[in-house]
């Protein structure tokens, strides 16, 4: 009965790779969101969906590209990835302005 | 732009304690105001939220906040505090912009000593 569930929860790779991170959510929200946190715990949007469709892109390499098969689902894709790729990645989803609700995280290192 | 200000990256209290966390925003229109804990190596948890109406709001766990608009702050306050709380907490505004973007502020640690 997990509201927002992310896979894998740690994720360690070398230089280089392209790896994914998967996301669902079952609370029938309309808006889907990545964020980074990094090692200082600071919290950043990188993208957000509503119903499919890409609403926020913020200033994010462009090996990172996010896709949502359906409104219940966004996915984080990242090629070639850099040591500064490491932090936390979040997938949270809301309805509309309200409140967000979180995953539980995936911690991507890159060695 | 929006923008959030935590004032004190950590906050040390004794067991039973008041807690007390600043929260100030910056925001050109009225802002929903959010507090999120992220206990560790967890997401983010909503402890309460501010949208319109009552300045006071109560949240999970004993917290509450106080929306002041004069102020332009969202302080987070508990009466007691128990060892469980101690955290990372999280203020985060979001102005109605057509779609909703959270900005969140540095993150408070609350350290709680017995």
């Amino acid at each position: 009965d997990t509201a927002v569930s992310q896979t894998p929860k740690y994720l360690v790779t070398q230089m280089g790779n392209d790896k994914s991170i998967k996301c669902e959510q079952n609370l029938g929200h309309d808006t889907m969101y990545w964020y980074k946190q990094d090692s200082k715990k600071f919290l950043k949007i990188m993208f957000s969906y509503n119903n499919k469709e890409l609403i926020i892109n913020e200033t994010v390499p462009n090996r990172f590209s996010p896709k949502s098969p359906d409104k219940a689902h966004l996915n984080l894709h990242i090629n070639s990835l850099e040591l500064g790729d490491s932090a936390v990645y979040f997938c949270a989803s809301s309805h509309a302005r309200l409140e967000q609700f979180f995953g539980p995280g995936t911690r991507l290192t890159v060695l | 732009a929006q923008s959030v200000t935590q004032l004190g990256s950590h906050v040390s209290v004794s067991e039973g304690a008041l807690v007390l966390l600043r929260c100030n925003y910056s925001s050109s229109v009225p802002p929903y105001l959010f507090w999120y804990v992220q206990y560790p190596n967890q997401g983010l948890q909503l402890l309460l939220k501010y949208t319109t109406g009552a300045t006071l709001v109560k949240g999970i766990n004993g917290f509450e906040a106080e929306f002041k608009k004069s102020e332009t702050s969202f302080h987070l306050t508990k009466p007691s505090a128990h060892m469980s709380d101690a955290a990372e907490y999280f203020c985060a505004v979001s102005v109605n912009s057509g779609y909703s973007t959270l900005t969140f502020g540095k993150g408070t640690m609350l350290l709680v000593s017995p």
